[in-house]
């Protein structure tokens, strides 16, 4: 069945740095997939989407290219903020109607 | 613009004891989803209401029943909890398969 393997965290970083947080999948057909992030204490809000290879997701800075050829979406920002912490969950939407699937998600954590 | 809607915020149980959470939202979207979320397990599907009228089983059902009232609201119940179902509980809504989905704040419940 569809899965969603996300790196495991936390993941700290210093303000500015670079971050990526790796992001695999197994599905078949062609998934369209996300990055949401939760803020403590509140729910997921959605960060960007793709829905075919190729595709580049962005917003707010971070950005996820749609890899089919190796069942990839990994995140990236080029420079953090302190206001960047929060979990970060990669998820798919496969050939099962609207259902997501998501990863186990990724603590960051941004020190000024 | 509320979105989605969870009642209540917190709730603390006794094991046995029944209960209902709400979830509402205003975006007239056809679809909704009952999540759980436990610590490095990411979230996992309990049911979902692909539309008004009809209800099926996710990953995690066991011990949960599930209402579409109407296209507004979804409710999640508990009719015997148990210490096991201590965990946060999201409500999400869907425009159709594919769009992203919506998520409340969430409802954080203990069962002692």
């Amino acid at each position: 069945g569809n899965s969603v393997t996300q790196m495991e965290g936390p993941v700290t970083l210093s303000e500015e740095a670079f971050l990526t947080i790796n992001c695999t999948y197994t599905a078949t057909g062609y998934p369209s997939l996300f990055w949401y992030v939760q803020y403590p204490g509140e729910g997921l809000q959605l960060l960007l989407k793709a829905t075919k290879a190729d595709d580049k997701g962005s917003n707010k800075g971070f950005e996820a290219t749609y890899r089919k050829e190796t069942t990839s979406f990994h995140l990236e920002k080029g420079s953090v903020q302190v206001s960047d912490s929060a979990v970060y969950f990669c998820a798919l939407s496969g050939n099962q109607g609207g259902k997501l699937i998501f990863g186990q998600g990724t603590e960051l954590s941004v020190k000024p | 613009n509320a979105g989605v809607t969870q009642t209540p915020k917190f709730q603390v149980l006794k094991t046995g004891q029944s209960m209902t959470l709400q979830c509402a939202q205003d975006m007239n979207h056809n679809s909704m989803y009952w999540y759980r979320q436990d610590p490095g397990m990411g979230l996992r599907l309990i049911y979902y209401s692909a539309s008004e009228g009809t209800t099926d089983k996710g990953e995690v059902p066991n011990g949960y029943n599930v209402s579409r009232l109407n296209k507004r609201e979804f409710s999640l119940r508990l009719e015997s909890a148990a210490p096991s179902q201590t965990s946060v509980y999201f409500c999400a809504s869907q425009r159709q398969g594919g769009q992203p989905q919506h998520f409340g704040d969430g409802t954080r419940l203990s069962i002692l």
